[in-house]
């Protein structure tokens, strides 16, 4: 079964402390990996697809990479604005309608 | 306003009472999806449509259904409530060939 598992949970941060998310997952053929920021009560924004091994993608503070089974989200010199929880998603080759997210990670930048 | 549209944003009802949550994807997107989200629980995926056509199907009880009509607006239909149901639910549209989600901004559903 296709399975995505995010760490840590919960992160806090000073400003300006840089660091990084984990996205672990398990799928037969991945054929995307997503990575979105949710606001509390808000639904998800979309902030970069990935789709192979080797692959990086960046925006403003936030650097995505992939490799075989597992992603990164690299936040430098975070901002109090960053706070957010981060969502990990995948679609696998066989069963590219399903859009399946992992449980996040809630990160809180302190001024 | 991400272009999704989700009504009602907020419902509140009693244990055994069915609800109708409704979506309307962003302009010229053909595709559906409905997601569960609890405080325990991430985004759990409940059901896709396409076009008007169920295209995938994720761990929707029996008691919730779905559909999509012709003017791709779609529905999502939960019956028999029970506490356990209290959750926000959110609706997503994919744009074809993007291979990105678009979510509304979610209907908050209270059981007491």
């Amino acid at each position: 079964e296709d399975q995505v598992t995010q760490s840590p949970e919960a992160l806090r941060l000073q400003e300006g402390e840089s660091s990084s998310l984990n996205c672990s997952y398990t799928v037969s053929g991945l054929r995307g990996l997503f990575w979105y920021r949710q606001d509390p009560g808000k639904g998800p924004e979309f902030l970069f697809t990935l789709y192979s091994a080797g692959e990086e993608k960046e925006k403003e503070r936030l650097k995505a990479t992939l490799t075989k089974k597992e992603s990164f989200l690299h936040i430098t010199a975070p901002k109090p604005e960053d706070s957010a929880t981060y969502l990990c998603a995948v679609t696998a080759e066989t069963s590219y309608d399903k859009v399946i997210f992992g449980p996040g990670t809630s990160l809180s930048v302190i001024p | 306003d991400s272009g999704v549209t989700q009504t009602p944003k907020h419902l509140i009802t009693a244990t055994g009472q069915r609800v109708t949550l409704r979506c309307s994807p962003r302009s010229g997107d053909l595709s559906v999806y409905w997601y569960q989200q609890s405080l325990d629980q991430g985004l759990q995926f409940l059901i896709h449509y396409y076009n008007g056509e169920e295209r995938a199907k994720g761990n929707i009880l029996e008691r919730f259904s779905a559909q999509q009509f012709p003017d791709l607006h779609s529905e999502l239909n939960l019956s028999s409530l029970e506490l356990g149901d209290s959750a926000l639910y959110f609706c997503a549209s994919r744009t074809a060939g993007a291979n990105v989600l678009t979510f509304g901004a979610g209907s908050r559903l209270t059981v007491l």
